[in-house]
């Protein structure tokens, strides 16, 4: 699975849109893009996922760019609910067994 | 119901104890994992059942020992565990065909004593 890389942390303040980056230049074509997020002391949560196309859910957008070498997961409204390590995963699509790669992700904090 | 439920959430053990970790779902999930979470660091791979049957195991020492009795329960037994796997152990359900959405349970913290 392609890597991805990550800023440590960001900052973001209460109500405005938090807009978290990932890159990964050696994503391959049957590749998807998974964004998940982990709240201290609990487990991980799915957030969203994309292969080239952006996608919206209940929880965030996903901005895939054309060239899919990078992506963007933006949450439109933060909460303080929304502190959290945010993670970034490359996965092949169909055969790789839920086997998650975890980076070291993003640390958001979100201000009020 | 999108939950799965870990028990118990904290376990203090010696190294000479055998114990065991419960995770449950009732999704009709036919994949589920363990993994294990350092003070930290990101979660990591363990094991991998799909259709109750062990698919990966990524090189965890034997006294780690994963059972899935059925569709819906998975364990791992603990026997002769050493501090340094003190942890937070995480399970996770999936469809089979979804493989990168996976549902995760808040996790065991285990500490080895």
């Amino acid at each position: 699975d392609a890597k991805t890389t990550q800023p440590t942390s960001m900052d973001c303040a209460e109500g405005r849109a938090a807009n978290l980056p990932c890159n990964h230049s050696t994503i391959s074509g049957n590749e998807y893009v998974y964004w998940y997020r982990q709240i201290h002391s609990q487990g991980p949560q799915y957030i969203i996922h994309g292969l080239k196309n952006n996608e919206t859910n209940e929880m965030a957008s996903l901005i895939i760019t054309e060239d899919r070498k990078s992506s963007t997961l933006i949450l439109p409204h933060a909460t303080l609910r929304d502190t959290a390590v945010y993670y970034c995963i490359v996965i092949a699509g169909g055969t790789s067994y839920g086997k998650l790669t975890f980076g070291q992700g993003t640390i958001l904090t979100v201000h009020p | 119901d999108t939950e799965v439920t870990q028990t118990p959430k904290h376990l203090v053990m010696g190294m000479t104890n055998k114990k065991s970790l419960k995770c449950e779902q009732h999704m009709g999930h036919r994949a589920m994992y363990w993994y294990k979470q350092k003070a930290k660091k990101p979660p990591e791979l363990m094991f991998v059942y799909s259709y109750e049957k062990l698919s990966i195991n990524e090189s965890v020492p034997s006294r780690f020992s994963p059972e899935c009795p059925n569709s819906s329960l998975l364990n791992l037994h603990l026997h002769a565990l050493q501090p340094e796997d003190s942890a937070l152990y995480l399970c996770a359900s999936s469809q089979v065909t979804v493989t990168g959405k996976l549902f995760f349970g808040s996790g065991t913290q285990l500490s080895v004593l």
